[in-house]
């Protein structure tokens, strides 16, 4: 049973527009929800992260929406640049004891079209 | 770079074959962590490490068999592996207290 998912495989957006990328969960013991961005040929890079004690997190133009009730985070792009295409992976992880334990999505394939 | 090294980044080995992976942290960090990447699956953790001592196996077949010498080297040992072990292997750090680890680049693995 896939506890992080995301369920659109794929999506494509004009350069310029907000590209947005949305995950859910179903594990309520998950605290912390991070975004992972991965090239070809190259492991996921962090991108950004929110606590389950907030519902926005912002970093230039990265934001991740936090709704704990509906157990649905989404990562908003704006403005998208080309240099956004990658797949973009939605992680989850209980409350830390020592080492962690991510629980990945699926990913979502990005592109930006010019 | 993440200061997390694989190597090698491509292998192909038989079925017969036994091979060694091998990954470096230079972060300091002292959890270490080996994951499987499947075509169109998401990222599977595999073993935990921590501070060298095993924490987690994910229910993965021993002929997968990680080895933590120090905090800073982890190998995953392969033999007699079968084609469906195809995948992207990925090695990860992580410091206690902080959440998200840091992904090596990862070694691409094909077993014919």
């Amino acid at each position: 049973d896939q506890q992080v998912k995301q369920n659109s495989p794929s999506l494509s957006v004009q350069e310029g527009r907000i590209s947005i990328l949305n995950c859910d969960y179903t594990n309520s013991m998950f605290d912390y929800f991070l975004w992972y961005k991965k090239y070809p040929a190259e492991g996921p890079t962090f991108l950004i992260s929110i606590s389950s004690i907030k519902d926005k997190n912002e970093d230039g133009r990265f934001t991740v929406f936090l709704n704990k009730s509906a157990k649905h985070l989404s990562l908003h792009i704006v403005p998208s640049q080309p240099g956004d295409s990658a797949v973009y992976f939605c992680a989850a992880s209980p409350i830390i004891q020592g080492a962690q334990k991510l629980v990945f999505g699926q990913g979502t394939r990005l592109t930006i079209n010019p | 770079e993440t200061g997390v090294t694989q190597t090698p980044r491509h292998l192909v080995m038989g079925m017969t074959n036994k091979k060694s992976l091998k990954c470096e942290q230079h972060l300091g960090h002292n959890a270490m962590y080996w994951y499987k990447q499947s075509a169109k699956k998401p990222l599977e953790l595999m073993f935990v490490y921590n501070f060298k001592e095993q924490t987690e196996n994910n229910s993965v077949p021993s002929r997968f068999s990680p080895e933590c010498p120090n905090s800073s080297h982890l190998f995953l040992h392969l033999h007699t592996l079968q084609p469906e072990d195809s995948a992207l292997y990925l090695c990860a750090s992580s410091q206690h207290g902080s959440h998200g680890a840091f992904f090596g680049q990862g070694t691409r693995l094909t077993v014919v």
